[in-house]
């Protein structure tokens, strides 16, 4: 059972463009929504973070939307550069318990 | 600080042996998290302990799977005997949590890429 359905599983953007990963859960125990960054042979790393009482949150070039309603949350990596190119997760979190997406690899193409 | 810490990065083992895997948290962390990342079924959580007690173990798939804290900065993933469905990265992930409730962030060690043959 997928509790947090990620999609698209690969993306490719040219540098200077907006990436968007979209993930949807279920279970409403949620209450704390994380991306993690991935790079080859590295674990992943907490890139920016979210609450369910918050529609919006923005780091630098990446943002967070959140739609409680529709149980829906994504990912913006604006003015992508070639650096950005990794795996990205969603996840939830109830507790303890962080619970992943599939993963979205994403290239940015100069 | 040096992170959490996993050892062997690589290891190559065949069916029916027994494998160790180790993970050393990051010092003042009290919780600690065992996930295993395949292509096909992603980052699962196989157990995570709080301050050395196992929480939640769901995750473990199978009896064959076995993981331990000897102490509050070291812990242990064992596969006995292991088979070439096991083959996945592992990883151990850190956090501060008080009371159930997490204050920091899991961090997560490099993994130990598992090959059984």
């Amino acid at each position: 059972q997928q509790q947090v359905k990620q999609s698209p599983q690969s993306l490719i953007v040219q540098k200077g463009g907006i990436s968007i990963i979209n993930c949807a859960y279920e279970n409403t125990a949620f209450d704390y929504f994380p991306w993690y960054q991935q790079f080859p042979g590295k674990g992943p790393a907490l890139l920016i973070a979210i609450r369910p009482d918050v529609s919006e949150k923005k780091e630098g070039r990446f943002t967070i939307s959140f739609n409680k309603s529709a149980k829906q949350f994504s990912l913006h990596i604006m003015d992508s550069q070639p650096g950005d190119s990794a795996t990205y997760f969603c996840a939830a979190r109830a507790y303890q318990k962080v619970t992943f997406g599939t993963g979205t690899k994403l290239q940015v193409i100069p | 600080d040096a992170g959490v810490i996993q050892s062997p990065r690589h290891e190559v083992t065949e069916m029916g042996q027994e494998v160790t895997l180790r993970c050393k948290l990051i010092s003042g962390h009290n919780s600690l998290f065992w996930y295993r990342q395949t292509m096909m079924r992603g980052l699962e959580l196989l157990i995570y302990f709080n301050n050395n007690v196992p929480i939640d173990d769901s995750g473990m798939p199978e009896d064959r799977f076995s993981a331990k804290m000897p102490n509050a900065s070291f812990s242990t993933l064992k596969i006995q005997p292991s088979e070439p469905r096991d083959s996945a990265v592992y990883f151990c992930a850190s956090s501060l949590a008080l009371q159930g409730r997490r204050i920091t962030e899991a961090f997560f060690g490099q993994g130990t890429r598992l090959t059984v043959v």
